[in-house]
């Protein structure tokens, strides 16, 4: 059975940081790329950042409301994806939740979530 | 970067058949996916590359795509139905970033 667990997350004020952290099991980690996605209060989804299967050459992409601050990466060897996040905003305010991407050169998809870790960052 | 529109709040009758859309111009080059999230859970996969149905979900799920729109329909609506539903697709420009629509409020009367 595919399951991805977030943890990491909880309350922090604006300016500071946040390590968010999301094991995998039940597949073949190494084997599949990976993504964030966050949803603020009463809000939508929002993508928020992308990382390539392998450790090496990795191919890294961040929506421009993240970029500069959070940084992805991720330890096959562990079966684990990391989100770093600096200099927190109020508006980074959301469940985050890491998803496994199966998506195709003509379309995005991401076909397991995990359950989902709050960030709250206050002023 | 690109835009996914999608109508906020839509109602269907029980039983009856609801198309949920999903405009925008990175859709006349790439596919959208779709998914549903009810209150409280994590979104679920429900159609992807326009039109194709992940085992496990029901086959009153079908999806479509013309031109810049693309399209969820749900045939025989059931009350368990009731969710919001979000499309997503690549920007145009830089494929490798991610889109998602704003959301639909599936109401089922």
């Amino acid at each position: 059975e595919v399951k991805l667990v977030e943890s990491g997350g909880g309350l922090v004020q604006v300016g500071g940081s946040l390590r968010l952290s999301c094991a995998a099991s039940g597949f073949t980690f190494s084997d599949y790329e990976m993504n964030w996605v966050r949803q603020a209060p009463g809000k939508g989804l929002e993508w928020v950042s992308y990382i390539s299967k392998s450790t090496r050459g990795t191919s890294i992409y961040y929506a421009d409301s993240v970029k500069g601050r959070f940084t992805i990466s991720r330890d096959n060897a562990k079966n684990s994806v990391y989100l770093q996040m600096n200099s927190l905003r109020a508006e980074d305010t959301a469940v985050y939740y890491c998803a496994r991407d199966q998506s195709g050169s003509y379309y995005y998809v991401f076909d397991y979530w995990g359950q989902g870790t709050l960030v709250t960052v206050s002023s | 970067s690109s835009e996914l529109t999608q109508d906020p709040a839509v109602s269907v009758a029980l039983g009856q058949t609801v198309t949920i859309t999903c405009q925008g111009d990175t859709l006349t080059t790439y596919s959208a996916s779709w998914y549903q999230q009810r209150p409280g859970q994590a979104p679920i996969l429900v159609m992807y590359a326009n039109n194709i149905r992940p085992s496990g979900i029901p086959d009153r799920f079908s999806g479509s795509r013309s031109g810049n729109t693309a399209s969820l329909t749900i045939t025989g609506t059931q009350a368990d139905d009731e969710s919001d539903y979000y499309c997503c697709s690549r920007d145009s420009t830089v494929s490798r970033l991610g889109v998602f629509g704003g959301g639909t409020k599936l109401t089922v009367l």
